[in-house]
Formats: C-alpha cells, sequence, structure tokens
C-alpha cells in the first residue's frame, strides 16, 4: 500500500540553525501539505502546496518557513532560523484533489536546543 | 473560520465496553469530516471521513461515526473496543476553498483500555 514518507525521524539542532525536513508524498498525489503538533497539544495546519506553489498558510508559517518540491518526489519544509518554540514534530499529508482524505506520513520530531 | 471541539480530554473503557467520543464542530458551509487515530510515537491514520450522503459513514477497525447537522456534531463509535484501540483520538474538519483542503482538528481524546 503507498504510504508518505518522511526523513529524518527525529533532528536535532541549535537555536538559529537552518533544518530540512523531507517527505515524499504518495506517487501520484498533487496537493501536499505540512502540519505541526507541539507536545500534547493539537495537530495544527502550516502550509498546503499545489501545482508548485503555495495555496495557503496558516499565521504560524512565517518568513522563516519556507516549502519547495524541488524534483518529482520530495517535498521539504526548510527553516532558515530555528527557535526554540519550533519544536514540535511535524507531519506531512497528500491527497490525490483537493477534496480528498489526506494521508499523513509518520512525522519527523524537531527538536530545538 | 472553522474550529473542532473535543470536549473529553482523557476516557477510560473497559476492554468489551461500547465507546463514543465526542466531537463538535464549527464551519460555515457542508464540513468535511474526519476522525484519525495516532499511536504513541506514530502518525496519523484515517479511521473514517464524512464527505456527503448517509449521516452514519463506516470506517476500519469497526469504528462508525454520525454526522447530525442540527448538533454540529460527528461523533464516532465502536461496540466493543479492544486493548488494541487505545490510542489517541481526533477528529478534523476539512475547508475545501479554492480546490483545497486544510484541515482543522480538535484537541484529540485520550483512550485507556482497562481489563
Amino acid at each position: 500500500e503507498p504510504e508518505v514518507t518522511q526523513t529524518p525521524s527525529h533532528q536535532v539542532t541549535q537555536m538559529g540553525q537552518e533544518v530540512i525536513l523531507r517527505c515524499v508524498p504518495i506517487s501520484n498525489h498533487l496537493y501536499f501539505y505540512w502540519y505541526r503538533q507541539i507536545l500534547g497539544q493539537k495537530v495544527e495546519f502550516l502550509v498546503s502546496f499545489y501545482n508548485n506553489e503555495i495555496s495557503e498558510k496558516s499565521e504560524i508559517f512565517d518568513d522563516q518557513f519556507s516549502v519547495e518540491r524541488p524534483d518529482g518526489s520530495n517535498f521539504t519544509l526548510k527553516i532558515r532560523s530555528t527557535k526554540l518554540e519550533d519544536s514540535a514534530m511535524y507531519f506531512c499529508a497528500s491527497s490525490e484533489s483537493g477534496f480528498d482524505e489526506q494521508f499523513f506520513g509518520p512525522g519527523t520530531r524537531l527538536t530545538v536546543l | 473560520a472553522q474550529s473542532v471541539t473535543q470536549p473529553d480530554i482523557h476516557i477510560t473503557v473497559s476492554e468489551g465496553a461500547s465507546l463514543e467520543l465526542r466531537c463538535n464542530y464549527s464551519y460555515g458551509a457542508t464540513p468535511y469530516l474526519f476522525w484519525y487515530v495516532q499511536s504513541p510515537g506514530q502518525g496519523l491514520q484515517l479511521l473514517l471521513k464524512y464527505f456527503s450522503g448517509d449521516t452514519l459513514v463506516q470506517g476500519i477497525k469497526g469504528f462508525e461515526a454520525e454526522f447530525k447537522r442540527s448538533q454540529s456534531s460527528f461523533n464516532l463509535r465502536k461496540p466493543s473496543v479492544h486493548w488494541s484501540d487505545a490510542a489517541e483520538y481526533f477528529c478534523a474538519v476539512g475547508a475545501a476553498r479554492f480546490g483545497n483542503e486544510k484541515l482543522t482538528f480538535g484537541t484529540g481524546t485520550r483512550l485507556t483500555i482497562i481489563p
């Protein structure tokens, strides 16, 4: 069964460093998403991406964040200068259409020290 | 803006007993509704979804949910829980706009199963 994969599973970084979180969506999907879940809190929408551009972003997704689909398979989330409050589990998701269920990856746990 | 409320933070149920997890949503139009389950250290797995049509939807692992527009609710049920159902359950509402669907999640309900 096709699935969304994410790497790394856990990333530890120093405050102020740049991180790139990687995702491989399901191959025939066209819509891509990033969500995050701070420990003990709910899952929050960050950004959606379609046709090589951002469709929608939340207020969390400020200038420190960017997304990219550098090739036909990967979808990345970059945080330019990490802050302590960026520590969270980051989930990638994809869907075949904009009106369909989203399939989530296993997540990347980001720890900022 | 859409929102989801899951009033029960933690529920404990005996194995074999029935289960109902509550979810209330707020959304101006017809919502797309989902229930996801998250086991410890795992990602989110879709249990079931409601887009339109029959208001009683069946999902995986023996779960079902009923959409009640008059009550703005989408409660999740299972007639007999198994120890493996212990997990965190999230209700979510989808806002389809411009062909794009952003999910808004509730705060989750942690389910504990006792023997």
